[in-house]
């Protein structure tokens, strides 16, 4: 399958900072989501992106499908945006691959 | 709506059991997802159906994993019979199209 690498895999901010995370696909993709788990482990799906820009409030995303990769936004960020950011790649909507996720954590 | 409901929460059991897990989606979705966790192996996509069709089960890792769609409302994971090494949370989430999906919270299942 895909190889799905994310990075960075930890990152601790201060609220109200900016970060940007990272997406990287092994092969051309139809298929990428981003998604977060709180630390309660609830997950949410935010973006399907297999390619262009989205903004969704404080978080935006790009996909870059020729250059297999795709970056993740978060403006501002607050204490609430904690948890793991994970990447999803694949062929098609029912086939997909996970990176290991980027675990935020964002301090008051 | 209550959102994807999923049930047990919480199951422990012996290797060698069946054990079964379900998941109500969200009425008017015409799509559901099972989803494994572990430490290991991260998050893996276990089946996708659509309209109650399974569509692609090339994620369930062994035959001892089945999983049903019998109608709109309710969804089975099983499996028979189960090992310690599927110890795992197994997540549903249901999707009215492509471009989002909605999780249930989860059963975090324990084989001793």
């Amino acid at each position: 399958g895909i190889q799905v690498e994310q990075s960075p895999p930890d990152l601790i901010l201060q609220e109200g900072a900016n970060s940007t995370l990272r997406c990287n696909f092994s092969d051309s993709v139809n298929n990428l989501q981003w998604f977060h788990q709180n630390p309660w482990g609830q997950l949410i799906n935010l973006f399907y992106i297999p390619s262009g820009t989205k903004q969704n409030g404080r978080l935006s995303a790009t996909t870059v499908a020729t250059e297999r990769y795709s970056l993740l936004y978060i403006s501002s960020s607050q204490t609430t945006d904690s948890g793991v950011y994970f990447c999803a790649a694949g062929p098609n909507f029912n086939k997909f691959y996970f990176g290991s996720g980027t675990k935020l954590n964002v301090k008051p | 709506d209550a959102g994807v409901i999923q049930s047990p929460r919480h199951e422990v059991t012996e290797m060698g059991q069946e054990v079964t897990l379900r998941c109500k989606p969200i009425s008017g979705h015409d799509y559901l997802f099972w989803y494994r966790q572990t430490m290991m192996r991260g998050l893996e996509l276990l089946i996708y159906f659509n309209n109650n069709v399974p569509i692609d089960d090339s994620g369930m890792p062994e035959d001892r994993f089945s999983a049903k769609m019998p109608n709109a409302s309710f969804s089975t994971l099983k499996i028979q019979p189960s090992e310690p090494r599927d110890s795992a949370v197994y997540f549903c989430a249901s999707s009215p199209s492509i471009d989002t999906q909605y999780f249930g919270p989860g059963t975090r299942l324990t084989v001793l």
